[in-house]
C-alpha cells in the first residue's frame, strides 16, 4: 500500500511569519513529486512538479526542495500573507502503468493577520 | 472559454438514478482525469486517460463508468450509486501523462 503522509495536518501562522511543512513518500519506483494548493471553493493549482534529487523550486514567496533518497519533500513560505491560506497538497507520482497519482491527506494552513 | 469546466457543479441523486458528470477542458491537453474527494480522506484518483484511451483504472467499481469520447471531453456516467459515494468529484487534465494537472471545480454529488 502507498503511503504519502503530510505534517502537519494543520498550522496556523502568523502574518508575516515564515513556515514549512512535509511531504513524505515512498523511495522506490519515483518518477515525481507534486505541490498543489487547493483554497476554499477553488480547484487546486498546482505549484510545482519536481523529479531530480536535490530540487528546489521557487514561486515568489513560496519554494520547495525534494530528496528522493529519503523520501521527503518540503515545502516552505516565506513572510506569509493571508491569500496564503489554503490546503497544501503533494503528489506522489511513481511509475506503474499510466503512472499512477497517490495524494496525501494535505497541510491546512492559516494566516492569522 | 479556457481552462478545465465541470458540469454540474451540484448533483442529488437516489440510489436507483442515472445520471453523468461531465468534464470540458480547452487546453489541447492529452490526459484526463477522475478524481473522488471523500470527507476526510485524500483527493483519489479514479481512472486516468490518454489520448482518449483509458490507461488506468484504479480498483473503481463498475457502477462509474467513464467516457471518453474526444480530447477535450471526459465522462462519468453514474448508475445504482450508494450513499458512500457521496463526494466531491474533480476532473484535471494535464498535456501529457505525469505533468502538472489543472483542475477543474468539481461535481459535489450527494447520493440519497
Amino acid at each position: 500500500i502507498l503511503n504519502v503522509e503530510q505534517s502537519p495536518q494543520s498550522l496556523h501562522v502568523q502574518e508575516g511569519d515564515s513556515t514549512n511543512f512535509t511531504c513524505s513518500f515512498p523511495s522506490s519506483n519515483f518518477y515525481a513529486l507534486h505541490w498543489y494548493r487547493w483554497e476554499t471553493a477553488k480547484s487546486p493549482e498546482a505549484l510545482f512538479v519536481m523529479t531530480l534529487n536535490g530540487d528546489e523550486k521557487k514561486k515568489g514567496r513560496i519554494s520547495a526542495t525534494l530528496n528522493t533518497k529519503e523520501g521527503y519533500s518540503y515545502l516552505y513560505i516565506k513572510g506569509s500573507q493571508p491569500e496564503d491560506s489554503a490546503t497544501y497538497l503533494c503528489a506522489f507520482n511513481l511509475i506503474q502503468g499510466a503512472q499512477k497519482l497517490v495524494f496525501g491527506q494535505g497541510t491546512r494552513l492559516t494566516i492569522n493577520p | 472559454e479556457t481552462g478545465v469546466t465541470q458540469t454540474p457543479r451540484h448533483l442529488v441523486m437516489g440510489m436507483t438514478n442515472k445520471k453523468s458528470l461531465k468534464c470540458e477542458q480547452h487546453l489541447g491537453h492529452n490526459a484526463m482525469y477522475w478524481y473522488k474527494q471523500s470527507a476526510k480522506k485524500p483527493l483519489e484518483l479514479m481512472f486516468v486517460y490518454s489520448l482518449e484511451e483509458r490507461v488506468e483504472n484504479n480498483s473503481v467499481p463498475s457502477r462509474f463508468s467513464p467516457e471518453c469520447p474526444n480530447s477535450s471531453h471526459l465522462f462519468l456516467h453514474l448508475h445504482t450509486l450508494q450513499p458512500e459515494d457521496s463526494a466531491l468529484y474533480l476532473c484535471a487534465s494535464s498535456q501529457d501523462l505525469g505533468e502538472r494537472g489543472h483542475f477543474g471545480p468539481g461535481t459535489r454529488l450527494t447520493v440519497l
